[in-house]
């Protein structure tokens, strides 16, 4: 069937660098994905989206990469900051209100 | 707006019993959906709707029922608890089949 993965579960940069967090995705057919940040015992909190017809985004010191070809995604982090330590999730939004998410990545940010 | 609310936050049951998942949204949103969160197994969609007076099942249906009478809640059942209920379970809503925004959680132990 249908994944969302991503290549690292963990991460781990040093406060002040930039994160780079990568996601794989299967369908082809996708065109709406999605991060999502979810800090310890909290709900996924929405972080920033892109259409299958962009190739970047850019939000508040994040950017989100979309690579079709080989379909991938990425979320960078700009300024990594020991508040950006959370599990961040991609989620692949297909037609039918379903989302697939992926096992997330475990960000740390050390000081 | 207090976004999407979630009651109880914790709660422990025995094998058998019964309980009820409340969610809200304040949004106006018209789906709302029902995630279990396992270690290791990311998010997964119980139920959704699409509507108010609507539900669908998700991937993980079995053990489940929902109600949706009113747009701004959406109420989650199990009949009889089993252990292998045991997870945290998520609300989201949406205001269509894009981006979902979550509640806060509820951590469900079945003994």
């Amino acid at each position: 069937g249908e994944s969302v993965g991503l290549h690292l579960p963990t991460l781990s940069v040093q406060e002040g660098d930039n994160s780079i967090i990568n996601c794989a995705y299967s369908n082809s057919a996708s065109d709406y994905f999605i991060w999502y940040k979810q800090e310890s015992g909290k709900g996924p909190q929405f972080i920033i989206d892109i259409r299958s017809n962009m190739d970047k985004r850019q939000g508040q010191r994040v950017t989100v990469l979309l690579n079709k070809t080989v379909k991938h995604l990425s979320l960078q982090i700009a300024a990594t900051q020991p508040g950006d330590s959370a599990v961040y999730f991609c989620a692949d939004g297909g037609s039918n209100y379903k989302l697939t998410f992926g096992k997330g990545t475990l960000l740390t940010v050390n000081p | 707006n207090a976004g999407v609310t979630q009651t109880p936050k914790f709660q422990v049951l025995k094998t058998g019993q019964s309980m009820t998942l409340q969610c809200a949204q304040d949004m106006n949103h018209n789906s709302m959906y029902w995630y279990r969160q396992d270690p290791g197994m990311g998010l997964r969609l119980i139920y959704y709707s699409a509507s108010e007076g609507t539900t669908d099942k998700g991937e993980v249906p079995d053990g489940y029922n929902v109600s949706r009478l009113k747009k701004q809640n959406f109420l989650l059942g199990l009949e009889s608890a089993a252990p292998s209920q045991t997870s945290v379970y998520f609300c989201a809503s949406s205001y269509g089949e894009e981006t979902q925004y979550f509640g806060p959680g509820t951590r469900l132990l079945v003994l």
